[in-house]
């Protein structure tokens, strides 16, 4: 079965610095990976995902994550963060036909400092 | 369209009653799941759907129950509320499998005393 590690639970970045949240992931085949964020009161939205390809990928927002076989990572990366990215992330695996079956990580709460 | 719409957004129940949480969405989508929110695990799966009349089991299924008898519909009803179901379920829906690309409704924050 695969998982999903979201080792930072905090992080406080100011405003205009760079950002790096880290994701690893645990499945034995090409996984399927994806950034949701999520802020207060709401539901989550898709920020980018990686199906095959070009290993990095950019989403909205100005966010882009590079996915690295070799240490089975996906981490996710935004050059200048602004006040409104605070939120929370999530880090996310699913696998072929199982778009609906998707495999969360715990998430990683941004803060960001003005 | 609406997206993916739940009701109701709050709900307190005493433990051994039994309530149904509504999901419909608007955008045709075939598969649809419901995850549940709690500190310091994520999302965990309960139940998803790959199309109407066709249900399975996620993660943490036990004191749930799914039906999908229609596409736009998905609600997931608690048979006998317990205090370790509270928390905030999500339900979302996505167009196919190769897509990836959930959509959530805002959630339903749900309470068992």
């Amino acid at each position: 079965a695969q998982s999903v590690t979201q080792p930072d639970i905090h992080i406080t970045v100011s405003e205009g610095a760079s950002l790096e949240l880290r994701c690893n992931y645990s499945y034995g085949a090409t996984p399927y990976l994806f950034w949701y964020v999520q802020s207060p009161g709401q539901g989550l939205q898709l920020l980018l995902k990686y199906f095959s390809g070009d290993t990095l990928v950019q989403g909205i927002k100005g966010f882009e994550a590079e996915f690295k076989r070799s240490q089975s990572s996906f981490n996710l990366r935004k050059p200048s963060v602004h006040w409104s990215d605070a939120a929370e992330y999530f880090c996310a695996v699913g696998t072929t036909g199982t778009a609906s079956k998707l495999t969360f990580g715990t998430g990683t709460r941004l803060q960001v400092t003005l | 369209n609406a997206g993916v719409t739940q009701t109701p957004k709050f709900q307190v129940l005493k433990t051994g009653q039994s309530m149904t949480l509504q999901c419909a969405q608007d955008m045709n989508h075939e598969y649809m799941s419901w995850y549940r929110q709690d500190p310091g695990m994520g999302l965990r799966l309960i139940h998803y759907s790959v199309g109407a009349g066709i249900t399975d089991q996620g993660e943490v299924p036990n004191g749930y129950n799914v039906s999908r008898s229609t596409t736009e519909d998905f609600p997931l009803r608690l048979l006998s509320a317990a205090p370790s179901q509270t928390s905030v379920y999500f339900c979302a829906s996505v167009q196919r499998w190769n897509t990836g690309e959930l959509f959530f409704g805002e959630g339903s924050r749900l309470t068992v005393l």
